[in-house]
């Protein structure tokens, strides 16, 4: 079955930049998705279509995609950040949705 | 405001049934397509079914195909999900989820917990 491949954990210093990879074989044919969830709550779409912002998201949010490799990043890293990040795809075969396994990004 | 209410949780025997729904308000609710993703406790999302605006398409995880179905009620602005021969593994949050540029509007979700 597709995979979508995060890395589990990244970790960065206030005022830094964050970026969060997201691998997948198909993803050169098909658009990426990012979502951010803090405890206790249910996810927010940060990113859709690879690189564009929903209405409310920071223009310090970006995402971009080249090859089989789809990249949010974050500037400025602000303590408020700190959340589990998901990217969200298609099984090419299937049509069925699939998530990363997701990223904790941690503000040092 | 758009407004995503899921509700029907709660604790079931192993091999029960249980239905969720969603009641959604704000927006032309028969403009989108809708999902259920799950989340296990200390788990990541997993997108469990959607269907199109109409009704008439649907899709499942491999994980709950054939034991779950998915329906919506256009006129009651509703999203339902029959689970059936539920399993400690289906043990999750439930979000109903809109989808639109991806799914850009969420409910707060409701607990489902398989236990004897």
């Amino acid at each position: 079955s597709y995979e979508l491949t995060q890395p589990p954990s990244v970790s960065v210093s206030p005022g830094q930049t964050a970026m969060i990879t997201c691998s997948g074989d198909s993803l050169p044919q098909q658009y990426a998705y990012w979502y951010q969830q803090k405890p206790g709550q249910a996810p927010v779409m940060v990113i859709f279509k690879d690189t564009e912002r929903p209405l409310g998201i920071p223009a310090r949010i970006s995402g971009s995609s080249s090859g089989t490799t789809a990249t949010l990043t974050i500037s400025e890293v602000r303590a408020d950040d700190e959340a589990d990040y998901y990217c969200q795809g298609a099984d090419p075969t299937t049509d069925s949705v699939v998530f990363g396994g997701g990223t904790k990004l941690t503000v040092l | 405001e758009v407004l995503l209410v899921e509700s029907g949780g709660g604790v079931v025997r192993p091999g029960g049934s249980l239905t969720l729904s969603c009641a959604a308000s704000g927006f032309t609710f028969d403009d989108f397509g809708m999902s259920w993703v799950r989340q296990s406790p200390g788990k990541g999302l997993e997108w469990v079914s959607g269907i199109n605006r109409l009704g008439d398409k649907t899709g499942y995880g491999g994980s709950v195909k054939g034991r779950f179905s998915i329906s919506r009620d256009n006129v009651q602005k509703s999203l339902y999900l029959q689970m059936n021969n539920l399993g400690a593994d289906d043990t999750a949050f439930y979000y109903c989820a809109r989808q639109g540029e991806g799914f850009d509007q969420w409910g707060q979700g409701t607990l489902v917990i398989v236990s004897s």
